[in-house]
């Protein structure tokens, strides 16, 4: 079945550092891929998605870009700041877009 | 955006008893919504999907007679956790998709449910 992995938190950096958070899949098909974030005390928000091989997903400076010859989808983020400090939810999408498969989290934490 | 709230956010109550969760699409209509349950550490896992006006599909070794799920209205649906045990201890969180979207793979989520059975 399909499943997605993304790296164990938590993940603590210094305000303006650069950010990856590492996701891989395994799915049948062409799955669509996303990014959500929960913040703290809130629900999950979708911070950005990609629906095929190559396209690039961005929002708010985060970016990921679909790769399907290494079956990933990692976030990245050039200069983060405490307020992106949350819990970021790598999944996939597939089969006519009922289903959605998370990965486990990985809590980031910004310190100033 | 699209705002799904969740009632209540947190619920604590005696083991044997039932706790209903209640689901609201606030600003869009939705054809199909989906609950999940949140083990700590653990990813989301999808316990239901339900479309308004008919039985809820359930996942594999979920329980549908102990997760009771109603999709009643457009902006409506209800978990019910049935005769609670401690066990059933959980964050529970639902999703909507906006049936008139054209982006309907976009999932929008509530923000979720502390249940503690004591």
């Amino acid at each position: 079945g399909d499943s997605v992995t993304q790296m164990e938190g938590p993940v603590t950096l210094s305000e303006e550092a650069f950010l990856t958070i590492n996701c891989t899949y395994t799915a049948t098909g062409y799955p669509s891929l996303f990014w959500y974030v929960q913040y703290p005390g809130e629900g999950l928000q979708l911070l950005l998605k990609a629906t095929k091989a190559d396209d690039k997903g961005s929002n708010k400076g985060f970016e990921a870009t679909y790769r399907k010859e290494t079956t990933s989808f990692h976030l990245e983020k050039g200069s983060v700041q405490v307020s992106d400090s949350a819990v970021y939810f790598c999944a996939l999408s597939s089969g006519g877009y009922q289903k959605v498969t998370f990965g486990t989290g990985t809590k980031l934490q910004v310190i100033p | 955006g699209a705002v799904v709230s969740q009632h209540p956010s947190r619920v604590i109550c005696k083991s044997g008893t039932s706790v209903k969760i209640e689901c609201r699409s606030l600003d869009f209509q939705a054809t199909t919504m989906f609950w999940y349950r949140q083990f700590p550490k653990k990813s989301l896992m999808l316990m239901a999907t339900s479309n308004e006006g008919s039985k809820a599909t359930y996942e594999q070794g979920v329980e549908k007679d102990k997760f009771l799920i109603n999709h009643a209205s457009l902006t409506l649906s209800t978990l019910t956790v049935t005769s609670a045990h401690p066990e059933d201890s959980s964050f529970y969180i639902c999703s909507a998709r906006d049936g008139t979207s054209g982006s309907q793979e976009t999932q929008y989520f509530g923000p979720g449910t502390r249940l503690l059975v004591l």
